[in-house]
């Protein structure tokens, strides 16, 4: 079964500094990964997808992630966070089944 | 562009109470999920479709019932509201299950 784990709850950063989220997975089969952010009071954008290919995978808003297939990893990163990053970002995986398993999420808040 | 669109954002209900989440998406897509988000913890997989006339239970189904008549809608069914069912819904849709899914701004359901 597939499993995703974010390594932090909540990662407090100043604006412009980087900034780097931690997801784990664990799955026996190969994998889809998704980064997803979620604005208060909204529903959930994709930030950006890993389906094959190059594993350093950019997204929108500068955020990047690179899949490492050895250590089972999948962090998000941001080279300087802007106040308007503060959001809930969750780690999701797909396996080889229609559902997507999605981490408990960790809770970015940039401070000025 | 609509996208999916979730009807009502707030409710307020009786233990005991029936209703219906609505949800409708405007994009022609196959794939239609529904989630509930709980504080702390990342979404959960109520129901799923993939495709009009098929359904599916997710990890948590329990309580719930959904129906798939039409490509557009995906309503989910509360029977007998329960306090445990106090949540943030979500709905979801995808044209495909290995591309990402488009989120709905959600339902806030609250069971008293």
């Amino acid at each position: 079964a597939q499993s995703v784990t974010q390594l932090d709850s909540q990662v407090p950063v100043f604006e412009e500094a980087p900034v780097e989220l931690r997801c784990n997975y664990s799955s026996s089969v190969s994998v889809y990964l998704f980064w997803y952010v979620q604005y208060p009071n909204q529903g959930l954008q994709l930030l950006l997808k890993y389906l094959s290919g190059s594993t350093l995978v950019k997204g929108i808003n500068g955020f990047e992630a690179e899949f490492n297939k050895s250590q089972t990893s999948f962090h998000l990163r941001k080279p300087s966070v802007h106040i308007s990053d503060t959001a809930e970002y969750f780690c999701v995986v797909r396996g080889d089944t229609d559902k997507l398993i999605f981490g408990t999420g960790t809770r970015l808040q940039v401070f000025p | 562009n609509a996208g999916v669109t979730q009807t009502p954002k707030f409710r307020i209900l009786k233990i005991g109470q029936s209703m219906t989440l609505q949800c409708t998406q405007d994009m022609n897509h196959n794939y239609m999920y529904w989630y509930r988000q709980d504080p702390g913890m990342g979404l959960k997989l109520i129901y799923y479709s993939v495709g009009a006339g098929i359904t599916d239970k997710g990890e948590v189904p329990n309580g719930y019932n959904v129906s798939r008549s039409t490509t557009e809608d995906f309503p989910l069914r509360l029977e007998l509201a329960a306090p445990s069912q106090t949540s943030v819904y979500f709905c979801a849709s995808s044209s495909q299950k290995n591309q990402p899914q488009h989120f709905g701004d959600g339902t806030r359901l609250s069971i008293l």
